[in-house]
Parts: structure tokens; sequence; C-alpha cells
């Protein structure tokens, strides 16, 4: 089977820091991938791990560790526009991708 | 650069209606997935083509179907229409099976009711 867990919701506050997590159970894995989202939009890449470690990319940075089946997403001095839906998603053999349900981030001043 | 375009941007049927759901993928690309993704969820993956066949499917019925032309756009036809069929319907375009990124256009909104 799969499964893919993320928080449904977190808020935060403009400047601040949030880490969302990703716990993920399948059978095969090619890599991780996170999305952003905003509400009515199209999904847009932010990170790929394939493997373990640390992605850093700007105020992005994406971990990976696949003994553990866990991934995070760590967003830095959040700013209003940061206010999105951010999907986990793991690619298995092929192109096609395996998503989580999600997490909404509110930023707030 | 034409990134993925998609056509129409919302849809409105009735149930056990035909549809048919129209993308063209970014220049360069030759991959094209499709996504259904209901509201409030994350996409799910329906199938791919590549070279004008259908290499992977998602746990989809029947009821949907696919085509890849020469050009490498692509079409989802979705058949019988059903009020869970209702969903934002997401291309995804990526250059040969093995790259990793994909690239999402903005999605077609299908209500059925």
């Amino acid at each position: 089977g799969q499964n893919i867990d993320q928080p449904t919701e977190m808020t935060a506050t403009e400047g601040a820091i949030v880490q969302i997590n990703c716990t993920y159970q399948t059978s095969g894995f090619n890599g991780l991938f996170w999305y952003q989202q905003h509400a009515g939009e199209a999904p847009t890449f932010l990170s790929y791990n394939v493997l373990d470690g640390l992605e850093e990319k700007g105020r992005f940075s994406s971990f990976l560790s696949r003994s553990k089946g866990y991934s995070y997403l760590l967003l830095k001095e959040l700013q209003m526009k940061d206010s999105a839906s951010y999907l986990c998603a793991v690619k298995k053999a092929g192109t096609a991708l395996i998503f989580g349900k999600g997490t909404t981030l509110s930023v707030s001043s | 650069d034409a990134g993925v375009t998609q056509s129409p941007t919302h849809l409105i049927k009735t149930r056990g209606q035909q549809v048919t759901l129209r993308c063209s993928p970014k220049s360069g690309h030759d991959t094209v997935s499709w996504y259904q993704q209901a509201l409030g969820q994350g996409p799910q993956f329906i199938f791919q083509y590549y070279e004008e066949e259908e290499r992977q499917r998602g746990n989809f019925p029947d009821r949907f179907s696919g085509h890849q032309f020469p050009n490498y756009s692509s079409e989802l036809n979705v058949n019988a229409l059903l009020l869970g069929d209702s969903a934002l319907y997401l291309c995804a375009s990526s250059s040969g099976l093995a790259r990793y990124e994909q690239y999402f256009g903005p999605g077609t909104r299908l209500t059925v009711t």
C-alpha cells in the first residue's frame, strides 16, 4: 500500500520559520517532491530529494531520511505570499507522483 | 517559452454526459500526465502518455481514457459523468520517462450537476 501523511493546517507569522513534516509509506521510492499550490492555481515545483540530507534553495530547504520515511520542508523569513498549500509527493517507478493531501499554511502579519 | 496550457478553464456538465479536456505540454516536453484534484485533497494520478501510448495508469475506472497526438498534446476523456467526477483536472508535462520534474498546467475545473 501507499500512505503519505502531512498536517492539514499550520499557521505562522511574517518573518518566522516554519517546518512542514511529511511521512510516507510506499512500495517503491524514486524521490520526494515538494510543491506549492496557491488557491485555484497549479502546483509549482519547490524541491526534489532522492538522497538523504538537506537541500537548500534560497528561503526554502527540504530534508529527506529514506530509512525513516520522513521529509520536511523548511520555510524561512516567512512572507504573506507564502500562504498556500504545500504538497508532499513521492515518485515511484516512471514519473507518476503520489501526493499527500497537502498542508495549508496561513501566514499572518 | 509557453508553459503547459489546458482548455477549457471551466466546464459544467450534467450527470451521464461525456467530456473532453485538452492539454498542450511545455515546449520540448514529450510526456504528459493527468491528475484529478478534488477540493481539499492532493492531486491523484490518472494516467501518463509517452510516444502516443498510455504508459502508466492510476486507480481510475475505464470511464477515464486518454490520447496523445504526434505533437505531444493530449486529451482526457471521461464518459458517463458522475457527481464525484467534479474536480480540478491537472495536466503535467515532463521530458522523457526518466526526467523527474513535472510542470503543471493551470487545470480545468469540471463541475458535474
